[in-house]
């Protein structure tokens, strides 16, 4: 079955640029999409489809990826983009949903 | 604007059978894809499996042995059970809608969650 690979922490300091990267081989045939997990909260979508940003998601969220590698960058990271961040894909194995680890970034 | 409501026991004795529902309101059940996921206390996600409205289902290889899916599609409702439950079974369960379709950018296709439930927390113990 697929995999999808995260590190599992990410630091940043306040309002310089922080990436979260996924690897995965089920991403050279689909788009990662990913979701931000606060404490307490239900996971919510912030990038799908390579780069677009549901309603809400601020702009200094964006997606890219290149080959088997996702990579979700915070541009200016602020204090509450501090959370939990899982990639996901659909895959083509026996198991057609799978999800990475998560990384906990954490803002300095 | 869709919501998902979602409900079932949330305290279950070991070799009990798991038993959730969700509800959608204010969108359309066809087209897209029903899972249910859940999380161990301080772990990942993990997705436990699907439904179309038509009752097509899929299943994590590694639950599917214990696990069924139904659909009930007057009702824009679909339910999970999870037979024979153990305290690895421990979890905040999310019942989410699946959307599915091909990129603009490029030949590959995306598929994201982006409507969750409110979570339910159920826990095995004796």
């Amino acid at each position: 079955s697929s995999e999808l690979t995260q590190d599992p922490a990410v630091s940043v300091p306040l309002g310089q640029t922080g990436r979260i990267t996924c690897q995965g081989d089920s991403l050279r045939t689909y788009y990662a999409s990913w979701y931000q997990q606060k404490p307490g909260q239900a996971p919510v979508v912030v990038i799908y489809d390579n780069n677009k940003r549901p309603s809400g998601t601020p702009d200094r969220f964006s997606g890219s990826n290149s080959g088997s590698t996702a990579s979700l960058t915070i541009t200016g990271a602020q204090a509450e983009d501090e959370a939990d961040y899982y990639c996901h894909s659909r895959d083509s194995s026996d198991n057609p949903v799978v999800f990475g680890g998560g990384t906990k970034l954490t803002v300095l | 604007q869709l919501q998902q409501q979602q409900w079932g026991a949330g305290l279950l004795k070991p070799s009990e059978t798991l038993s959730l529902s969700c509800v959608v309101y204010g969108g359309s059940f066809r087209g897209y894809y029903w899972s249910w996921i859940r999380q161990a206390p301080g772990k990942g996600l993990e997705w436990i499996g699907e439904i179309t409205h038509s009752g097509s289902t899929n299943y994590n290889p590694s639950l599917k042995s214990r696990v069924t899916m139904s659909v009930d599609t007057s009702e824009n409702q679909f339910s999970l059970k999870m037979n024979s439950v153990t305290a690895a079974d421990t979890a905040m369960y999310y019942c989410a809608r699946g959307l599915a379709g091909r990129s603009a950018y490029s030949s590959k296709s995306y598929y994201y969650f982006d409507y969750w439930g409110q979570g339910t927390l159920v826990t095995v113990s004796s």
